[in-house]
């Protein structure tokens, strides 16, 4: 199937600990992002790599680290984790550098840090 | 100001009515407007996309969008219980992809 795959499903952690989270496309999309969806349903993005490039980091603590070893993957790392981390997490994908490829999602880490 | 708004809901509608949701944008260089459906605990699913003024059909689903107004909506004809859900409405500008999403609009189609 192709899709854009993110693991784990959940992840359920207390505070100060570090995890990552993986994300994979097979879709031949050349842009991957990670957002963070809240309680509030509100997508907000965080990060987005075009090619293994960087173009997109909003204001997100250093304590989030992203990392893309090639187009179709790319990671999330978070140091030292907080409550007020807990969310959803989406990784997704599309094609090209403008233009109007939309959004493809994966299904969501469910974080959750006590 | 956010750059996407749409009215949190909840819509309730009867089953067979028109749902019609709406979203405001604050960028007038916005270039591409999609709505997404996204049920309790699932992933955001496209349902429409839509570039130019005017209405784009594609089922029971009508978008529409007025660039001068700054407004895209998303009207659902013969509403089905299977509708409910919140829909997000997404726009992108700028030539680096960026997508900026709206808060969700939850509806709820009774029978």
């Amino acid at each position: 199937d192709t899709a854009v795959s993110q693991t784990p499903k959940y992840l359920v952690t207390q505070m100060g600990n570090d995890k990552s989270i993986k994300c994979e496309q097979n879709l031949g999309h050349d842009t991957m992002y990670w957002y963070k969806q809240d309680s509030k349903k509100f997508l907000k993005i965080m990060f987005s790599y075009n090619n293994k490039e960087l173009i997109i980091n909003e204001t997100v603590p250093n304590r989030f680290s992203p990392k893309s070893p090639d187009k179709a993957h790319l990671n999330l790392h978070i140091n030292s984790l907080e409550l007020g981390d807990s969310a959803v997490y989406f990784c997704a994908s599309s094609l090209g550098r403008g233009g109007n490829s939309p959004l493809h999602f994966g299904n969501g880490t469910r974080l959750t840090v006590t | 100001q956010k750059e996407v708004e749409q009215n949190s809901g909840p819509l309730s509608v009867p089953e067979g009515a028109i749902a019609s949701l709406n979203c405001t944008y604050s960028d007038r260089v916005s270039q591409s407007f999609f709505w997404y459906r996204q049920y309790s605990g699932k992933s955001p699913e496209l349902i429409m996309s839509i570039y130019s003024n005017g209405d784009k059909e594609d089922g029971r689903f009508t978008a529409q969008l007025n660039k001068a107004s700054q407004y895209v909506s998303l009207l659902i004809r013969d509403s089905q219980p299977s509708d409910s859900a919140t829909y997000l409405c997404a726009v992108k500008r700028g030539n680096f992809n960026k997508f900026y999403f709206g808060s969700g609009t939850k509806l709820n189609v009774k029978p």
